[in-house]
């Protein structure tokens, strides 16, 4: 079976904290993709990072960064000096096997207060 | 590039009526979804079109839901008759994947502001 689970319904934090969102996957299939994607008030679900199995290496971009562990099942997304624009609701999202269809997460939300 | 359009974005009915929703995704892409998201919840996947076909449905609840993508661009998904349990924001994605088997080439998926439905 395929899930992603989020355990983190809800976390606020203070402009300029770190923040890490936890993404937990199972699927038994061995090559998968996993992503997250924000969902801001608007409702819109912005894409932010694709990552295939085979990769498992971390990666930066701006204040934002992704630790995949295949050994844990796990990729977890950190926002590094959060700001109030990041306040959103997180998801991660699983795809694998000959599929398009993405298993999403139940989200975590983030606020960010000033 | 213009994004992946819906309308209209907020939409409230008494059950047992029907809705219709549409969606225009960015120009160019062969491969359209249709998902809906509860509230508190991940979107599901309802169905996913490439061109003017159904890739997958398994997921779309025949016996009231529809959907077509005439002329492989617009898409319109319909609710009939609509039930309170069909509440939620219904989003269209589209994306450049294309082909299959060996020529399968996947591409991520845009997403549309989605229509916030509302059953009473």
């Amino acid at each position: 079976a395929q899930k992603v689970t989020q355990a983190q319904t809800e976390i606020s934090v203070v402009e300029k904290e770190d923040v890490t969102l936890d993404c937990v996957y199972e699927t038994r299939d061995t090559t998968y993709y996993l992503f997250w994607y924000k969902q801001p008030p608007s409702g819109e679900l912005v894409f932010l990072i694709r990552r295939n199995s085979f990769d498992e290496q971390n990666e930066i971009s701006g204040r934002y960064s992704w630790n995949f562990q295949k050994s844990t099942s796990s990729f977890n997304f950190t926002i590094t000096a959060s700001q109030v624009v990041d306040s959103a609701v997180y998801f991660c999202a699983l795809r694998s096997g000959n599929t398009d269809k993405l298993i999403f997460g139940t989200g975590t939300r983030l606020q960010v207060f000033p | 590039e213009a994004g992946v359009a819906q309308s209209p974005r907020y939409k409230i009915i008494e059950k047992r009526q029907s809705v219709a929703f549409w969606c225009n995704p960015i120009s160019g892409h062969a491969t359209l979804y249709w998902y809906q998201q509860i509230l508190g919840q991940g979107p599901k996947l309802l169905i996913q079109f490439q061109n003017n076909g159904v890739v997958d449905d398994s997921q779309l609840p025949k016996d009231r839901f529809s959907a077509e993508r005439l002329k492989g661009v617009d898409s319109t998904l319909k609710i009939q008759p609509a039930k309170l349990e069909d509440s939620a924001v219904y989003l269209c994605a589209s994306s450049s994947t294309w082909g299959q088997g060996s020529s399968y080439s996947y591409n991520e998926q845009f997403f549309g502001p989605g229509t916030r439905l509302t059953v009473l």
